[in-house]
């Protein structure tokens, strides 16, 4: 079975710091992974993925995130934070060899920027 | 806006009532889903439908009823739910395969639909 944790339920930064929202997963063969995030009152956006190729992954709005298969963590970065990068952000994984599976999303993490 | 349109916004009903919510994705794709995300609790994936066929559901309860009739649109068709039901519904839509795998599909979400079942 696939699972995604994301170990913290809140990370607060200030703005302009760099920020990280961590990730670790858990697939029984290899992974793709995927970055969402929630304003409120919206559904999710989709910010970057990885899929196959450079462990590191840029992706919209400034975020990006690495691969690291041995540590199975896919954790979200960015150098500078705004204030607007407050939101929900959410982690999810799929089995690449598993052909019926979808999505299984992690819980969230609520990220706070503070001016 | 991603292309994903959710109607209603917000829902209010009873028990005994019956419902549908509506989604239409307006990206030429071929795959849609239902979630539902409960407070505190992860995303829960409900129903998949990929080229209009039925591929995924997830031990949903039969009080929930999908219904996709073409590729752009997706409902879902409520009744004698319980207040545990309530929560924000949303809607998603990804390329989808002919072949079935939808495993490195990018999906684009809906607004959500709120739902409180009094």
């Amino acid at each position: 079975a696939q699972s995604v944790a994301q170990p913290e339920d809140q990370v607060n930064v200030a703005e302009g710091n760099p920020l990280t929202v961590k990730c670790t997963y858990s697939v029984s063969g290899n992974p793709y992974l995927f970055w969402y995030v929630q304003y409120p009152n919206r559904g999710l956006q989709f910010l970057l993925k990885y899929i196959t190729g450079d462990n590191l992954v840029k992706g919209s709005y400034g975020f990006e995130a690495e691969f690291n298969k041995s540590q199975t963590s896919f954790h979200l970065k960015k150098p500078s934070a705004l204030v607007s990068d407050s939101a929900l952000y959410f982690c999810a994984v799929r089995d690449r060899n598993n052909y019926g599976q979808n999505f299984v999303f992690g819980p969230g993490t609520r990220l706070s920027v503070l001016p | 806006e991603t292309g994903v349109t959710q109607t209603p916004r917000h829902l209010v009903m009873g028990m005994t009532n019956k419902k549908s919510l509506k989604c239409e994705q307006h990206l030429g794709h071929n795959a849609m889903y239902w979630y539902k995300q409960s407070a505190k609790k992860p995303l829960e994936l409900m129903f998949v439908y990929n080229f209009k066929e039925q591929t995924e559901n997830n031990s949903v309860p039969s009080r929930f009823s999908p219904e996709c009739p073409n590729s752009s649109h997706l409902f879902l068709h409520l009744h004698t739910l319980q207040p545990e039901d309530s929560a924000l519904y949303l809607c998603a839509s990804s390329q989808g395969e002919a072949s079935g795998s939808l495993r490195t599909d990018t999906q684009y979400f809906g607004p959500g639909t709120r739902l409180t079942v009094l």
